[in-house]
């Protein structure tokens, strides 16, 4: 079993609408998620950052954690063509291995 | 600002060549990692530095070797070039785990041969 599984996609979705990303995970020793954006033929960028359980918001994305369930979700409110690229999430456990694992990445088009 | 700088951009080998990548940072991280990308499999750690002089394998470190004599540079070198080895590669550093972001450099295209 993978450590962190994400759909691959592709989702395409009309401009406006609202995008939800998810991933799941089997290590319980992950305490850090992140979302990095990349655009095609660029390196990933950060884009929301997590510690342990909750909600984050930025704008219009919002980032959730559900330890219990071992899931994290992004979501994306007035979806804009800017937005389409491939989103990742990542993890690091609190074990000070620094090792940041990541999703395979989900490719988001939205169309205007 | 520069932050993380990959050279070369695009390279093409021939199976059985060796060839190294560089990676240097301008932000004083102690920690660096590569990564290679694959299309649809996300991405894979090969090596990673908490600092200088000090190196850990990560996911998928077979057929490649690093070392980290400076806080700015970490290059991968790539012995015996194989087909496997066709990836995009990716360097990245972080200062610290508390903010969870890791710097990327543009990438570097590999093809073999």
């Amino acid at each position: 079993q993978k450590e962190v599984e994400q759909d691959p996609g592709p989702l395409s979705v009309p401009e406006g609408a609202i995008v939800s990303l998810n991933c799941t995970y089997s290590n319980s020793a992950f305490q850090y998620f992140m979302w990095y954006r990349q655009y095609s033929r660029k390196g990933p960028e950060l884009l929301m950052y997590t510690y342990s359980s909750g909600n984050k918001e930025d704008g219009r994305f919002t980032a959730q954690v559900d330890k219990s369930s071992k899931y994290i979700s992004l979501f994306i409110r007035d979806s804009q063509p800017s937005d389409s690229a491939t989103y990742l999430c990542a993890m690091l456990s609190l074990s000070g291995t620094y090792k940041y694992i990541f999703g395979t990445g989900t490719r988001l088009k939205v169309l205007a | 600002n520069a932050g993380v700088t990959q050279t070369p951009k695009f390279r093409i080998l021939k199976i059985g060549q060796s060839m190294t990548l560089q990676c240097a940072q301008d932000m004083n991280h102690n920690y660096m990692y590569w990564y290679r990308q694959d299309p649809g499999m996300g991405l894979k750690l090969i090596y990673y530095s908490v600092g200088a002089g000090i190196t850990d394998k990560g996911e998928v470190p077979n057929g490649y070797n690093v070392s980290r004599s400076t806080t700015e540079d970490f290059p991968l070198r790539l012995e015996l070039a194989a087909p496997s080895q066709t990836s995009v590669y990716f360097c990245a550093s972080t200062a610290s785990r508390d903010t969870g972001e890791l710097f990327f450099g543009e990438g570097s295209r590999l093809t073999v041969l």
